[in-house]
């Protein structure tokens, strides 16, 4: 079975300054990596995700995440926080045989101070 | 393509009434998945459909919930004698087979 484990319910940080979401994961089988995001109000998007390759990947608004395979790891980064991005941000995995149900972690919700 | 969408956005009922919710997926996806999400946790996966066939159920999914997707195209989720434990988001979710999945907003479901 797999289960995914993000270490931080709440993270406040000042607006322009970095964030790291931190995600560890356990699976017995390859899995693909996922970052959703929630913004107040509306419903999951994809932030990123990592399939196969470059074990460091990267979302248009400036998030990037790096895949640890030896620590299980996939934590998010932010160089520089905006107000906009205040939001819940979900880890996620899959199984890479069947790329079914997901599987998520409980969330770190992100909020920025001016 | 006007994605996801899910019917009613929000539902309120009375402890022992049964509901009904509706997913309509994005038109050429053929997998169609349930999760529920409660306050402060992760969404958590329930079953899911290819084309019209149930692949896979949770054991999350009682007896009490049933979701069909008698055509492939939308699903309905039916949950009967609803209870206070039931309270939650439910989203719905769809792809290609071994692709992104897109979530719908989501119907909140409160039990009273």
């Amino acid at each position: 079975a797999q289960s995914v484990t993000q270490l931080d319910s709440q993270v406040p940080v000042f607006e322009e300054a970095p964030v790291e979401l931190r995600c560890n994961y356990s699976s017995s089988v390859s899995v693909y990596l996922f970052w959703y995001v929630q913004y107040p109000n509306q419903g999951l998007q994809l932030l990123l995700k990592y399939l196969s390759g470059s074990t460091l990947v990267e979302s248009i608004n400036g998030f990037e995440a790096e895949f640890n395979k030896s620590q299980t790891s996939f934590h998010l980064r932010k160089p520089s926080v905006h107000i906009s991005d205040t939001a819940e941000y979900f880890c996620a995995v899959t199984v890479y045989s069947s790329a079914s149900k997901i599987i998520f972690g409980s969330g770190t919700r992100l909020s920025i101070r001016p | 393509d006007t994605g996801v969408s899910q019917d009613p956005r929000h539902k309120i009922t009375k402890r022992g009434q049964n509901v009904t919710f509706r997913c309509d997926p994005i038109s050429e996806h053929n997998r169609l998945y349930w999760y529920r999400q409660t306050l402060g946790q992760g969404p958590e996966f329930l079953t899911y459909f290819q084309n019209e066939a149930q692949l896979e159920k949770s054991r999350l999914l009682s007896d009490r919930f049933s979701a069909e997707r008698p055509k492939g195209s939308f699903s309905t989720l039916e949950i009967q004698r609803t209870e206070q434990g039931d309270s939650a988001m439910y989203l719905c979710a769809s792809s290609l087979a071994g692709s992104e999945q897109y979530f719908g907003p989501g119907t909140r479901l409160t039990v009273t």
